[in-house]
């Protein structure tokens, strides 16, 4: 059982917008920044958004991230074959004397 | 750029210890950050072991806090993960990473390519 919540699957067709949503608590996403990570079959996590809505270099403009509150969301437009991957968010969290939490992650198809 | 690489023995007896080390380049350790372990049971999502500072400071998952040591030899740039008493549960690709805080925010940017560390006899 994942501490943030993410869906299991997401799908879309080549050209649209999908999200993933993540959901957590007052103590990791309520209090600080979330990260995203993508994860192509067979490779190490990539780092996709930092603080929330920032985007590393070289990661299209495609991808964008926001949070409200306690929960947070990844959205993917123009979709394209190669973004079919898993995609995690990530937060720090404040209990328990601080830890890293994850979500179960979520796995985009494009159909 | 910045690179890690794991290393170690692929296979662990059921109740030894694992171990592995992410040897770092491109950067230095003693230069500051904290640096990561994290890892993936096969067909399983992310799990963070544990965080370990240039000066020796860490932060463990509290579920693994009890089996895990996270070391730094800054001499060698290099950091360490001991799991004792390992079950085939502790079976998972294990990525270290660089976890950069900068205040307000934090964030795991570079990983190394990953393990596979399995748990059998």
């Amino acid at each position: 059982q994942s501490v943030l919540t993410q869906p299991p699957s997401a799908s879309g067709t080549p050209g649209q917008r999908v999200t993933i949503s993540c959901s957590g608590s007052s103590s990791n996403i309520g209090s600080n920044t979330v990260n995203w990570y993508q994860q192509l079959p067979g490779t190490a996590p990539k780092l996709l958004i930092y603080s929330n809505n920032q985007r590393p270099s070289g990661v299209p403009d495609r991808f964008s991230g926001s949070k409200s509150g306690t929960s947070a969301s990844l959205a993917i437009s123009g979709l394209q074959s190669e973004d079919e991957a898993d995609y995690y968010c990530a937060a720090w969290d404040d209990s328990l004397n601080g830890r890293w939490v994850f979500g179960g992650g979520t796995k985009l198809t494009v159909l | 750029q910045v690179q890690l690489q794991e290393s170690g023995p692929g296979l662990v007896k059921p109740s030894e210890t694992l171990s592995l080390t992410c040897a770092v380049s491109g950067y230095s350790i003693s230069s500051g950050y904290y640096w990561g372990w994290i890892r993936q049971p096969p067909g399983k999502g992310l799990e963070w072991i544990g965080s370990i500072y240039h000066s020796g400071s860490t932060y463990y998952n509290p579920s693994l806090k009890s089996r895990v040591t996270i070391s730094v030899d800054t001499s060698k740039n290099q950091f360490s993960l001991k799991l004792s008493s390992v079950t085939a549960a502790d079976t998972a690709v294990y990525y270290c990473a660089r976890d950069l805080e900068w205040e307000p925010t934090r964030y795991f940017d570079y990983w190394g390519q990953g393990t596979l560390v399995t748990v059998s006899s």
